[in-house]
């Protein structure tokens, strides 16, 4: 079965500075997707950027970009100038595509902005 | 384009007491799951329908729990009796198609924090 790992429950960073978030994950499967997930505590979980395992590019959205290192099975979220907004549960997640698997997610790492 | 809708948004229970939680998926998101989320962990998925169809329940406590998607639209979720252990947050998200499933991003609702006294 697949696991998704984060190591670090916690983590806090300055405003308008830069974190990294980080993901492992175990698999015998060679294509496979990648997600991060943002849920505030409003509890919707909104999707903040995916990766195909097969493209070798490191996804970016604005902020937001990933360190994907497919033969560490690593995972990680960069956020550059981090906002108040930016404040919330941050879940990586994995899922298959091969056959009928399932979103297996990890345990999450809560980020605190400090103004 | 409106998202997915979940109610209620809060429920409080006592135990051996049932309860039904109601989602709506986005317009034409033909893929439909349930999700339970224990405080401190990441969510765990009970039921995935494709249509009106139930693709994976594995993991759902058949014995306590249901759940139906009724037209292939609206999903309701069911607990009968409620354990403690039930309680948690319960997430309903849906996604555009299947296969293959995972070029498909599954989009979340706001979610039914469930509490069992």
């Amino acid at each position: 079965a697949q696991t998704v790992t984060q190591s670090q429950p916690e983590m806090s960073v300055q405003e308008a500075e830069t974190v990294t978030l980080s993901c492992t994950y175990d698999t015998s499967e060679s294509d496979y997707y990648l997600f991060w997930y943002k849920q505030p505590p409003s509890r919707q979980m909104i999707l903040v950027i995916r990766q195909e395992a097969y493209k070798q590019q490191n996804a970016t959205e604005n902020r937001f970009s990933v360190n994907f290192q497919k033969a560490a099975k690593s995972f990680s979220l960069k956020i550059s100038d981090s906002q108040l907004g930016d404040a919330a549960m941050y879940f990586c997640a994995y899922i298959s595509n091969f056959g009928n698997e399932k979103l297996t997610f990890g345990t999450g790492t809560r980020l605190t902005i400090i103004p | 384009e409106a998202g997915v809708a979940q109610s209620p948004r809060y429920k409080i229970i006592e135990k051996r007491q049932s309860v039904a939680f109601w989602c709506n998926p986005i317009s034409g998101h033909a893929t439909l799951y349930w999700y339970q989320q224990i405080l401190g962990q990441g969510p765990k998925l009970l039921i995935q329908f494709q249509n009106n169809g139930v693709v994976d329940d594995s993991q759902l406590p058949k014995d306590r729990f249901s759940a139906e998607r009724l037209k292939g639209v609206d999903s309701t979720l069911k607990i009968q009796p409620a354990k403690l252990e039930d309680s948690a947050v319960y997430l309903c998200a849906s996604s555009l198609r299947q296969a293959p499933l995972g070029t498909d991003t599954q989009y979340f609702g706001p979610g039914t924090r469930l509490t069992v006294l």
